[in-house]
């Protein structure tokens, strides 16, 4: 059974460039979340999805960040006109239906980079 | 959420027992005590957990005070792959995030 994957594992954006990520959960998982983690700071949470819904988004940034877990394929973060700030790691993490927080399995993370 | 906390750092031999403490002093009747760990650039890996009695699975043991105001995760045999941050969190299991706070930094030493 794979863990959870996170494509790609390093990505470098231009200022003004959108960035996706994506995160495919463990099979059989269906509550998706995303977390950040800025340079030697500690994880903040961003979003929790399940497939189709956002149901809790209050870690999103207000602009510029989205996040989707579409009823097929990976969920996506998406970024759009990246600024340095936006530099950092970000973790995705699954559970199974019905486990609520109890176990989270994480990805290895995007390292993303702004020029 | 009980806040939890945690000494900044601390080192231990490699093959002797790591004894973590945490203390969470304000912990509700049906707050959980997670242990996750990130190993540097790796993403979080879920430890144990445990309510109310004491825990153990093949990576660690959980020690819960009767009081539940504190707990000490125990690695039996450190090894220098054991040289991580180390999180406790007190949650319900029932919210919709798990809120990491700054962790342990356990370094392990030949």
């Amino acid at each position: 059974n794979a863990g959870v994957m996170q494509n790609p594992r390093h990505l470098v954006r231009r200022r003004g460039q959108e960035a996706r990520l994506r995160c495919s959960p463990m099979k059989g998982h269906s509550h998706v979340y995303w977390y950040r983690q800025l340079p030697e700071e500690g994880l903040k949470f961003m979003v929790y999805l399940q497939k189709e819904n956002i149901i809790d988004e209050s870690g999103m940034p207000k602009e510029r960040f989205s996040a989707e877990f579409p009823k097929e394929g990976p969920s996506i973060l998406r970024i759009q006109q990246v600024v340095r700030g936006d530099s950092a790691a970000y973790f995705c993490a699954s559970s199974p239906p019905g486990q609520g927080m109890r176990k989270l399995f994480f990805g290895s993370g995007t390292q993303l980079s702004v020029l | 959420d009980a806040k939890t906390t945690q000494p900044t750092s601390m080192d231990c031999a490699e093959g002797r027992a790591a004894n973590l403490p945490c203390n969470h002093s304000t912990i509700s009747g049906n707050e959980y005590v997670y242990w996750y760990r990130q190993i540097h650039s790796q993403g979080p890996q879920y430890i144990i957990h445990g309510l109310k009695n004491n825990e153990t699975n093949e990576m660690a043991s959980l020690i819960i005070t009767e009081d539940r105001k504190s707990s000490t995760l125990i690695l039996p045999h450190a090894t220098l792959r054991d040289t991580a941050v180390y999180y406790c969190i007190a949650d319900t299991g029932a919210n919709s995030k798990l809120t990491f706070g700054k962790g342990i930094t356990l370094s392990v030493r030949p």
